[in-house]
C-alpha cells in the first residue's frame, strides 16, 4: 500500500531563517506531487506541483521554492521566511492515472516568530 | 477554467439524522469531482470520487455522494450523522485533462449529540 511522509510535524522559526520541509511517497512510482499551504480561515492554496522529476511548476510567486530531486521526493524550500509564511503545509500526491484522487500528508505546522 | 462552491461555511446536524453538505461546481470539460475530509491538525483523507458511471457513488466510512449534472451539483450525504464525523469537508473538481484540482472552502460539519 501507499504511504505518504512528512517531516517535520511542527516547526517554530524566526524570520529570515531558512526552511526545509520534506515529502516523500512510499509504495508508488511516478506520482504528481503537490505542496500546499493552508491559512487559519481553512482554505487551501496550491503552492508547487511536479508531474516527474526536476519539473516543478509554481501556483503563486513568492519567497518559496520546491524540488524534486527524486521520483518519490518532495521538498518545499525558503531562504529567508517571512511572517506571512506562517501556515500548515500540506504535501499530497497522485497516481498517474487520470481518475485518481489526492492523497495527503499529515501535514507540518510552521509558525514564523 | 473549473471552480467550486460550497455555500455553507457550517452545517448543523443532530446524531442520528441524515446530512448533506452541498457542493456546485463549473468546469469546460469534463468532471472529476472529490470529497476530502479533514479532522484538526491533520492532512486530508480522500473520501470519494465520480469520475463516470453511476450517479451514486458511495465512499469511506458510509458518506456518498450524488452527480447532478444539470444541475452541476455534487453533493455528499450520509443517512445517519455521527458525533465522530464532526470535521471539514472539501469538494474538489478537476478537469479531466488537468493535473490540478480546485478546492472548495471547505464546510465545517458539527454533529451534535
Amino acid at each position: 500500500s501507499q504511504t505518504i511522509h512528512q517531516w517535520p510535524a511542527t516547526l517554530v522559526q524566526p524570520v529570515g531563517s531558512p526552511l526545509s520541509l520534506e515529502c516523500t511517497v512510499e509504495g508508488t512510482s511516478n506520482p504528481n506531487l503537490y505542496w500546499y499551504r493552508q491559512a487559519a480561515g481553512r482554505g487551501l492554496q496550491l503552492l508547487f506541483y511536479s508531474v516527474g522529476i526536476g519539473q516543478i511548476s509554481s501556483e503563486v510567486p513568492q519567497n518559496l521554492s520546491a524540488s524534486r530531486p527524486q521520483d518519490r521526493q518532495f521538498i518545499l524550500s525558503s531562504k529567508k521566511l517571512l511572517l506571512s509564511d506562517s501556515g500548515f503545509y500540506l504535501c499530497a500526491w497522485r497516481g498517474a492515472s487520470g481518475g485518481s484522487g489526492q492523497y495527503f500528508g499529515p501535514g507540518t505546522r510552521l509558525t514564523v516568530t | 477554467a473549473q471552480s467550486v462552491a460550497q455555500p455553507e461555511d457550517q452545517v448543523n446536524v443532530a446524531e442520528g439524522n441524515p446530512l448533506t453538505v452541498k457542493c456546485t461546481y463549473s468546469v469546460s470539460g469534463n468532471p472529476y469531482l472529490f470529497w476530502y475530509v479533514q479532522y484538526p491538525n491533520r492532512g486530508l483523507q480522500f473520501l470519494l470520487k465520480y469520475i463516470t458511471g453511476d450517479n451514486l457513488v458511495k465512499g469511506s466510512y458510509g458518506f456518498e455522494a450524488e452527480f447532478n449534472k444539470s444541475q452541476t451539483s455534487f453533493h455528499l450525504k450520509k443517512p445517519s450523522a455521527l458525533v465522530s464525523d464532526s470535521a471539514l469537508y472539501f469538494c474538489a473538481v478537476r478537469d479531466g485533462g488537468s493535473y490540478i484540482p480546485t478546492f472548495g472552502r471547505g464546510t465545517s460539519l458539527i454533529v451534535h449529540p
